[in-house]
């Protein structure tokens, strides 16, 4: 079945750590997304990317880095600037330049250590 | 930017009874409204979407509806049922992007 994998499901940091969370895609899909969610809240755009080798900052894009190298991978790295990286981090795809998020994976969790 | 406003906060009702959530956004150029259903510990999944030249849109026991004078969008959830308790999101997102503003999310339980 065709779908988004995020790994690892739970990860840790300590104080000054930079760390990378995997989001790989067999869809074919062109576009990809990543967003944090925090309790109680909705959706919040860190980065995008409409095509290999090009993607574009999001809402609060402060702390974070991407890369896109190859169509089904978009990882995306927490650097120790992001001072608040406790979240539930979510990676979402989509057909085609300029549609929105269709299918999303199962995200990871990341917390302080 | 867009803001996107969701009530209620939570939600419970009994098996079989009917469900609505409703949402603000306050952008007018916005023009694709989708709701997402995220279940405890999983990704967001699309459910159903309307965009602005269609008022109401049905999908089996779900349905969304738009009213774009008053820039408010609903979602409607008949005879439900316990597998339908999670916590829903509505977004908005403007013709110009591709960018959604999400609601902070709605907890529906339905009680056996």
């Amino acid at each position: 079945d065709g779908g988004i994998t995020q790994s690892p499901k739970y990860l840790f940091r300590k104080e000054g750590q930079n760390v990378t969370l995997s989001c790989e895609q067999n869809l074919n899909h062109d576009a990809m997304y990543w967003y944090r969610q925090d309790p109680g809240q909705g959706l919040r755009l860190i980065y995008y990317s409409q095509i290999v080798n090009d993607f574009q900052k999001g809402d609060i894009a402060e702390g974070y880095s991407v890369s896109r190298e190859k169509k089904e991978s978009f990882p995306l790295t927490v650097t120790s600037a992001q001072k608040n990286p406790t979240a539930f981090y979510l990676c979402a795809s989509s057909t085609d330049r300029g549609s929105r998020p269709q299918h999303f994976g199962d995200g990871t969790r990341l917390s302080i250590l | 930017g867009e803001n996107v406003e969701q009530h209620p906060s939570t939600l419970s009702v009994q098996e079989g009874d009917s469900a609505v959530i409703k949402c603000t956004y306050s952008d007018s150029a916005s023009n694709y409204f989708p709701w997402y259903k995220q279940e405890l510990g999983k990704g967001p999944q699309l459910i159903i979407d309307i965009r602005s030249n269609v008022g109401e849109k049905k999908d089996q026991r779900i349905a969304v509806t738009l009213n774009k004078t008053a820039k408010h969008f609903s979602l409607h959830i008949t005879e439900t049922q316990p597998e339908d308790s999670a916590v829903y999101f509505c977004a908005a997102s403007p013709r110009s992007n591709y960018k959604l503003t999400f609601g902070k999310g709605t907890l529906l339980t339905v009680n056996p």
